[in-house]
């Protein structure tokens, strides 16, 4: 199975900062991954695929990036929403996993 | 719009069967590309794949819970049911259907819409 991993696993920004989650595969998966944000008690929200594209209707602070098997999500100009968990998750083969998460929170 | 719903009992005993539906609306289970995805949330921890089911049939398992997990679709009912044998304590968590399109240019895609979650806890 392909592992991904998730750093940091907790972050504490203020509104305003940017923020960069890092999300590495154990083996190249392309660009075959998918960014997602969940809020306390809800379900998860597709941010972006394909590494760096956006799902309609996510605002443009949010960025993908990738660099062989390293991967980013970038959040500029935090707004009090964007406080939540990410997870990254590969679909280049099965089983899909997903990362550990990481949690942002307000400082 | 595509909207997916789970629904399924929130406690089950161990050993118990437990059987979740995922009822879909705005795409149809036949139309090409189409897959749906069921996932799980223990409390507190990361989200965990457990299988897909496609348009055209294919149908793949998470292998670490293969020998226990069905899913199955009644496209007649627009439904895709995931069963999950011999319950134990440690799949207690918020179960969730998604829905992806197998995109022409490659790869299987991602999961573009989720399901609100239902929550199962198994106890005794």
């Amino acid at each position: 199975d392909i592992q991904m991993t998730q750093s940091p696993s907790s972050l504490s920004a203020s509104v305003g900062d940017s923020v960069t989650i890092t999300c590495r595969a154990s083996q190249g998966v392309g660009t075959y991954l998918a960014w997602y944000q969940q809020k306390p008690e809800k379900a998860p929200n597709s941010l972006i695929y394909g590494a760096s594209s956006l799902q309609s209707g996510v605002p443009s602070r949010f960025s993908g990036g990738r660099s062989g098997t390293d991967f980013t999500l970038t959040i500029n100009n935090l707004q009090p929403e964007d406080f939540a968990t990410y997870y990254c998750q590969q679909y280049y083969a099965y089983p899909i996993t997903f990362g550990g998460g990481t949690r942002l929170e307000i400082k | 719009q595509i909207t997916l719903k789970e629904s399924g009992p929130t406690l089950v005993k161990p050993t118990q069967t437990l059987t979740l539906t995922c009822a879909v609306s705005g795409f149809s289970l036949t139309s090409r590309g189409v897959g749906v995805d069921w996932i799980r949330q223990p409390p507190g921890k990361a989200l965990e794949w457990l299988a897909v089911t496609y348009w055209h049939d294919a149908i793949f398992y998470n292998s670490y819970l293969k020998n226990r997990l069905t899913i199955t679709k009644d496209t007649s009912k627009n439904q895709v049911v995931l069963t999950l044998t011999n319950m134990d304590p440690v799949d207690t968590a918020t179960y969730y259907c998604t829905h992806r399109i197998v995109p022409s240019t490659g790869g299987t895609g991602d999961l573009d819409v989720w399901g609100q979650g239902t929550t199962v806890t198994v106890s005794s």
